[in-house]
């Protein structure tokens, strides 16, 4: 993927964490926004995090987004049981629609 | 309240066709174009491209070329991904995603739940 991203990540209830999403200059650092996504088994994948650090109504504001650069980053504080998902993040390289590799959360 | 409800699963011998479907309800089909993503095993999440709801004109990412096929039946709000002559690879989770401008962005702001698409003989 154009856009890394930790395989893995995990946290206990209550805990914060952060999954970044690394990219270069033909993307995010060509000024391309960011999009996160959560998905869940069997769901309609949801969107979390819409031009960087834009939550549509009805995302917890547990949930928030950044970019600087080359990067950008999903943080959710107050970890809870039901956050157990995979995460992408989204944007674009040389105008192309590009996905990260995902991060799987663990809620231990 | 908006929602794409995408068909079942398929299982599907090489060399066979097979045929998903994501009808919109909930809003005006024609007003968001429709894509098209795949997650599969190994590869994560790829961009296939898009149709437009309006003139019906398929996009395809450079890797979605050929055998795949984007079509829509805008009297049911459906929009169709056939893909020709599968291979094991295909075996993947498909799904449709409406485009939204949301503020000053494009964003895929509403989702299917995906259809597994597996390729065995």
């Amino acid at each position: 993927s154009l856009l890394t991203q930790p395989p893995s990540v995990s946290g206990a209830p209550g805990q914060t964490v952060t999954i970044s999403c690394a990219g270069n200059d033909s993307n995010l650092g060509a000024g391309y926004e960011v999009h996160w996504f959560q998905f869940l088994p069997r769901t309609a994948p949801k969107l979390l995090i819409y031009a960087n650090t834009n939550r549509p109504s009805g995302v917890p504001d547990r949930f928030s987004g950044s970019k600087s650069g080359t990067s950008s980053s999903l943080v959710i504080t107050g970890l809870q049981a039901d956050d157990e998902a995979e995460y992408y993040c989204q944007s674009r390289d040389r105008g192309l629609r590009v996905f990260g590799g995902g991060t799987r959360l663990t809620v231990l | 309240q908006a929602q794409l409800l995408q068909s079942g699963s398929e299982l599907k011998k090489p060399g066979a066709s097979v045929r998903v479907s994501c009808t919109a309800s909930g809003y005006t089909f024609s007003i968001h174009a429709m894509h098209w993503v795949r997650l599969a095993p190994r590869r994560g999440l790829e961009w296939m491209g898009w149709i437009s709801t309006i003139t019906g004109t398929p996009t395809y990412a450079r890797n979605f070329a050929g055998r795949f096929v984007f079509s829509l039946d805008i009297s049911v709000s459906t929009a169709y991904l056939q893909i020709n002559n599968l291979t094991t690879d295909a075996s993947a989770v498909y799904y449709c995603a409406r485009l939204s401008d949301v503020g000053d962005s494009e964003v895929f702001d509403l989702w299917g739940r995906g259809s597994l698409v597996t390729v065995s003989s």
